[in-house]
């Protein structure tokens, strides 16, 4: 069955350093790959998308993504994290799924910057 | 504000309550989404509409009803609800169903006393 695993429930980085979030997927073809994040209070925001072509793809508010068929991963990065990325994030994974085409997210990560 | 305006923000209501969850969006797109969000689960997909027509169905108990009128609104009637149903509810939508440009509303965070 078609599915998402973030590994890290919650994480917790220093302001300035670096970050990864963990994302595998399950699923049969070539996947449609999504990063939401949530701040509280808050709707999903798209961050990034990978659809096909380039394997590392760029979003918005620094971050970027790669695409590792091999691994059946799509770990989401930014070089500097800052207090303002305090959020929870989610991957998704799009296609078809049960005969509809859908979007099947994971369960999130919760990060914590420290000062 | 990100095109999808949900109301109202937050909902108490008891079991033996009728209301509704609103869903409103003005960006021209002809699929709209409930998802339910549970602390320490996945969102979990509830209904679609594509074009006004239900497209799905993910086996939602029937003290939740879904209304679409028109492409711009959607509706979620709840009814006889219970504490388990406590969670946040998001609306989303996107061109039309397949197209994976979502846009999601802040959500309703119901709570079932």
């Amino acid at each position: 069955a078609q599915s998402v695993t973030q590994p890290d429930i919650h994480i917790t980085v220093s302001e300035g350093a670096s970050l990864e979030l963990r994302c595998n997927y399950s699923y049969g073809a070539t996947p449609y790959l999504f990063w939401y994040v949530q701040s509280p209070g808050q709707g999903l925001q798209l961050l990034l998308k990978y659809f096909s072509g380039d394997t590392l793809v760029q979003g918005i508010k620094g971050f970027e993504a790669e695409f590792k068929r091999s691994q059946s991963s799509f770990n989401l990065r930014k070089p500097s994290v800052h207090w303002s990325d305090a959020a929870e994030y989610f991957c998704a994974v799009g296609g078809l799924i049960q005969g509809a085409q859908k979007l099947v997210f994971g369960q999130g990560t919760r990060l914590t910057i420290n000062p | 504000e990100t095109g999808v305006t949900q109301t109202p923000r937050h909902l108490v209501m008891g079991m033996t309550n009728k209301k509704s969850l609103k869903c409103e969006q003005h960006l021209g797109h002809n699929a709209m989404y409930w998802y339910k969000q549970s602390a320490k689960k996945p969102l979990e997909l509830m209904f679609v509409y594509n074009f006004k027509e239900q497209t799905e169905n993910n086996s939602v108990p029937s003290r939740f009803s879904p209304e679409c009128p028109n492409s711009s609104h959607l509706f979620l009637h709840l009814h006889t609800l219970q504490p388990e149903d406590s969670a946040l509810y998001l609306c989303a939508s996107s061109q039309e169903a397949g197209n994976y440009g979502y846009t999601f509303g802040s959500g309703t965070r119901l709570t079932v006393v």
